[in-house]
């Protein structure tokens, strides 16, 4: 069966950096584009963006351009995403989500999601 | 581009059909029958209900159906139950980007 495992929980400070990893079994991995996407305490979801990990081209939400890094590692079909320069406004769950289908129709259709990993940020 | 409308909250009894609106604008929901809707309970991640505006995954109820008009998408839940009573948001392709609305809590009297 699919599943999508993410890393545990981080607390980093403002300025750091997090690398969150998710981890893919029970499909192809290259063959499904892999989406983030992060909800902050009582909030509502907010997409980030999306990795091929077939090719491992990217498409970031402009919000977190220059700050955001997804790459992937095929060997061992895991995804990471990597958030830079962290503020106390980025403490939220971040989720990994396979999106199902080409990718004008995966950027909506999420069919599998990690189980959540909550990063902290504060001093 | 901004967040997708959605009601902060709706209700309905046990057995009733209740409605969300989503409403976007003509450079996402009004462009692209690429609308979705989502389900998530507290502490749990969210569940896909409705893709591409109206077809529903293997697994869910037929009693969540889904439809757009102009830029405005809706999922409606018929029959409702008390299971039934979470978070629900929908997603909208927005050409090379990706957006979801505020959400809309789901209390079921």
């Amino acid at each position: 069966q699919v599943q999508l495992v993410q890393s545990g929980a981080e607390v980093k400070k403002p300025g750091a950096s997090v690398k969150v990893s998710c981890k893919a079994s029970g499909y192809t991995f290259t063959g499904y584009y892999m989406h983030w996407v992060r909800q902050a305490p009582g909030q509502g979801l907010e997409w980030m963006g999306w990795i091929n990990p077939n090719s491992g081209g990217t498409n970031y939400a402009q919000k977190f351009q220059g700050r955001v890094t997804m790459t992937r590692d095929t060997s061992i079909s895991t995804a990471y995403m990597e958030l830079s320069r962290l503020r106390s406004d980025d403490t939220a769950v971040y989720y990994c989500a396979r999106g199902r289908g080409e990718v004008v129709v995966a950027a909506t259709l999420f069919d599998y999601w990690g189980q959540g990993t909550l990063v902290t940020v504060s001093s | 581009q901004s967040a997708l409308t959605q009601p902060a909250s709706v209700s309905g009894s046990p057995g009733q059909s209740i409605t969300i609106s989503c409403t976007g604008t003509s450079s996402d929901v009004g462009s692209y029958n690429l609308v979705s809707w989502y389900q998530q309970h507290p502490g749990k991640a969210p569940k896909l209900m409705i893709y591409e505006v109206s077809k529903r995954p293997s697994g869910v109820s037929n009693r969540f159906s889904g439809s757009k008009s102009g830029n405005t998408a809706s999922l409606t839940i018929s029959g409702l139950q008390a299971e039934d009573e979470a978070d629900y948001y929908c997603c909208s392709y927005a050409g090379s980007s990706t957006l979801f609305g505020g959400g809309t809590k789901l209390t079921v009297l």
